[in-house]
C-alpha cells in the first residue's frame, strides 16, 4: 500500500536559519507532489505544487525539490521566521485523490 | 482568489442528534469537492469526494449511510453526520479544485470542529 513519511514529528531551528523538511514516499508513482501549511484549527493552505518532470520549483523563500528516483521531495524555508512555525503537510495526487502526509510541526524560534 | 468557506466553523450537539456542515467554493465553480477529517495530531483522512450532480464516492470503511454528501450546485457541498455519537468528534475539512489556472492543488475550507456529546 501507499506510504508517505514526513521526517520527523516536530522540527525546531532558530531564526534566520533555512529549514529543510523532508517526504519520502513508497509504492507510488506521483505525477504531482504538493506542499500545505497548516496553522492549529484551521485547514490546509496550498503553498507549492511540483510535477513529477521538475526537479525544483522556488516561491519567494521557499523551495522545493521532487527526486522521483529517491522517492524523495525536500521543502526548504530560507531565512525562517517565527511567523513561518506551522505544520506542513506533502501530498502526492493524482489531483482527484491527494494523500497526505502526516505532517511535520516546524518551530522557528526568536 | 480560490476561496473555499465552511459553516459552521464550530458545533456542539448532543449523541443522536444530525449535523450538517457546508462548503461553498466563493470565487470560483467546483465541479470536484472532497470531504476530510482529521484527528489530533494525525493528518487529513479522505472520507469521500463529491462530484457535482452526481452520487458521492466513499473511501473504504467510510459509511455512506452515516455521512451524507448532497453536491445540488457548483458552489455548495453539504456533509450530514446523520445520528453523530461522541467517536464522530473530530475536526472536518472540505476543499475543492480549481482547474481554470491549470495546476490541480486543492484549496481548502477552514474546517469545521464537531464535538458531540
Amino acid at each position: 500500500s501507499q506510504k508517505i513519511e514526513q521526517n520527523s514529528e516536530a522540527l525546531n531551528i532558530q531564526e534566520g536559519k533555512t529549514a529543510t523538511l523532508t517526504c519520502n514516499y513508497t509504492n507510488y508513482s506521483p505525477a504531482y507532489l504538493q506542499w500545505y501549511r497548516q496553522d492549529p484549527g484551521r485547514g490546509p493552505v496550498f503553498l507549492l505544487l511540483i510535477r513529477e518532470n521538475e526537479k525544483e520549483k522556488r516561491k519567494e523563500r521557499l523551495k522545493v525539490t521532487f527526486d522521483t528516483t529517491l522517492k524523495q521531495s525536500l521543502f526548504h524555508i530560507t531565512a525562517s521566521q517565527p511567523a513561518d512555525s506551522a505544520t506542513y503537510l506533502c501530498a502526492l495526487g493524482p489531483a482527484r485523490q491527494l494523500t497526505f502526509g502526516s505532517g511535520t510541526q516546524l518551530t522557528v524560534l526568536p | 482568489g480560490a476561496v473555499v468557506s465552511q459553516h459552521p466553523s464550530w458545533v456542539i450537539c448532543k449523541s443522536g442528534t444530525s449535523v450538517k456542515i457546508e462548503c461553498r467554493s466563493l470565487d470560483f465553480q467546483a465541479t470536484t469537492m472532497f470531504w476530510y477529517r482529521q484527528f489530533p495530531k494525525q493528518s487529513l483522512m479522505l472520507m469521500a469526494t463529491s462530484n457535482e450532480g452526481s452520487k458521492a464516492t466513499y473511501e473504504q470503511g467510510v459509511e455512506k449511510d452515516k455521512f451524507l454528501i448532497n453536491h445540488a450546485s457548483l458552489t455548495l457541498s453539504t456533509l450530514t453526520v446523520t445520528s453523530a455519537h461522541p467517536e464522530d468528534s473530530s475536526f472536518y475539512i472540505c476543499s475543492a479544485r480549481d482547474l481554470t489556472g491549470g495546476y490541480n492543488e486543492q484549496f481548502f475550507g477552514p474546517g469545521t470542529r464537531l464535538t458531540v456529546l
